[in-house]
């Protein structure tokens, strides 16, 4: 079966530290792989994502992530954390073929502190 | 474009009645997906529909759920009868054809049931 893993419930970090969250997927096919973010009271919103091409992808608020095939994994990061950084992040991934369904990861909670 | 727009932003309801959820896509796109969001189960795709048509409602918990589209920018997702287990919030997406672009969510709908 299809799957995506974020194996941390909760991730903590400090202020300008570097923070990374982590994803595992398993789907027959290629995959397409996104991250959204989720604020308070607020819908998922697009971060960045995998399609084909270069394995490291860059996104918004300066966000990045590293698809890497042999570990199947798309872990998100950053180089310098805000406290801004603070939400829900889902881990996404679709798959060729297989349409356009999507699913998410269970989500990642990060904190960061000041 | 003013997004997804999922209406109403909160709904609270008694066991037994009905509930209808609405969703208008971003113009343009063929795809609409309807996802539930909880605590436990975290983010779970319904149903999809793909020009009007549902493709897959394997995610669709019971019978008391369906989901309908009568045109490109219109959808419904009705519980009949609700129950205080159905409390969660609802996210409607759509995306394009283009299996490179990212789905676009409203800001969903936060359903109790009480």
């Amino acid at each position: 079966a299809q799957s995506v893993a974020q194996p941390e419930d909760q991730v903590n970090v400090a202020e300008g530290n570097p923070l990374t969250v982590k994803c595992t997927y398993s789907v027959s096919g290629n995959p397409y792989l996104f991250w959204y973010v989720q604020y308070p009271n607020r819908g998922l919103q697009f971060l960045l994502k995998y399609i084909t091409g270069d394995n490291l992808v860059k996104g918004s608020y300066g966000f990045e992530a590293e698809f890497n095939k042999s570990q199947t994994s798309f872990h998100l990061k950053k180089p310098s954390a805000l406290v801004s950084d603070s939400a829900l992040y889902f881990c996404a991934v679709r798959w060729e073929p297989g349409g356009f369904k999507t699913i998410f990861g269970a989500g990642t909670r990060l904190f960061v502190k000041a | 474009d003013a997004g997804v727009i999922q209406s109403p932003r909160h709904e609270v309801t008694e066991m037994g009645q009905e509930v209808t959820l609405r969703c208008k896509p971003i113009s343009g796109h063929d795809y609409l997906f309807w996802y539930r969001q909880t605590m436990m189960r975290g983010l779970e795709l319904l149903i999809y529909f793909n020009n009007n048509v549902p493709i897959d409602d394997s995610g669709m918990p019971e019978d008391r759920f369906s989901a309908k589209m009568p045109n490109a920018s219109f959808s419904t997702l009705k519980i009949q009868p609700s129950e205080p287990r159905d409390s969660a919030v609802y996210f409607c997406a759509s995306r394009p054809t283009d299996l490179n672009t990212e789905a676009f969510f409203g800001q969903g709908t936060r359903l109790t049931v009480v």
